[in-house]
């Protein structure tokens, strides 16, 4: 489905905590879930990604989890840098004929304060 | 990692006059590629899906006669906005997806006036 938001939600932290980042997603049959940081006037930058099989994945300052029961997603960021203020989107794929096609969620503007 | 990019960045016209955009894969080859239209303070809107060698398939509400997409090689689709109006104005982004995940080119800033 489509994904229209006027008025984005945001989230301000000051730096070095903790972020975390939630999504609701709509398509039960979504099988591969992404993050993307977007900086403005730019195009999205890949954070982490997750596929259905899983719960929880791991990288560098960053963990994604995934709630399939209640169809929700989480970016959490740790020690949080002024460098990552931008917006976040999640983005899911329902796969087979639709690889590579991605529905985007409303998105967060996060704001780190020094 | 993949490179994708977008030409030109950024494209002032005046209303009525049609404006092409290149998405390219620079260093990998795609059999689909797909265009996205953001506008301010909102969320990436799939517009279309664009095929190599065949028609795109164009996102309900988007009106094919206007947004021409052809994907002529395995490295290049174009998205042509004809007739354009001042509420064309947008962010147009292009993905192109390789097995492991899609990446996004640069954007392209539209201005209509």
């Amino acid at each position: 489905g489509e994904s229209v938001g006027l008025h984005l939600p945001t989230l301000s932290v000051q730096e070095g905590d903790n972020s975390i980042i939630n999504c609701a997603y709509s398509n039960s049959a979504s099988d591969y879930f992404i993050w993307y940081k977007q900086e403005s006037g730019k195009g999205p930058q890949f954070i982490i990604d997750i596929r259905s099989n899983m719960d929880k994945r791991q990288g560098q300052r960053v963990t994604v989890l995934l709630n399939k029961t209640v169809k929700h997603l989480s970016l959490q960021i740790a020690a949080t840098q002024p460098g990552d203020s931008a917006v976040y989107f999640c983005a899911e794929e329902s796969g087979g004929t639709s690889y590579g096609k991605l529905t985007f969620g409303q998105g967060t503007i996060l704001t780190v304060h020094p | 990692g993949a490179v994708v990019s977008q030409h030109p960045s950024r494209v002032i016209c005046k209303s009525g006059t049609s404006v092409k955009i290149e998405c390219r894969s620079l260093d990998f080859q795609a059999t689909t590629m797909f265009w996205y239209r953001q506008f301010p303070k909102q969320s990436l809107m799939l517009m279309a899906t664009s095929n190599e060698g065949s028609k795109a398939t164009y996102e309900q509400g988007v009106e094919k006669d206007k947004f021409l997409i052809n994907h002529a090689s395995l490295t290049l689709s174009t998205l042509t906005v004809t007739s354009a109006h001042p509420e064309d104005s947008s962010f147009y982004i292009c993905s192109a997806s390789r097995p492991e995940r899609a990446f996004f080119g640069p954007g392209t800033r539209l201005t209509v006036l």
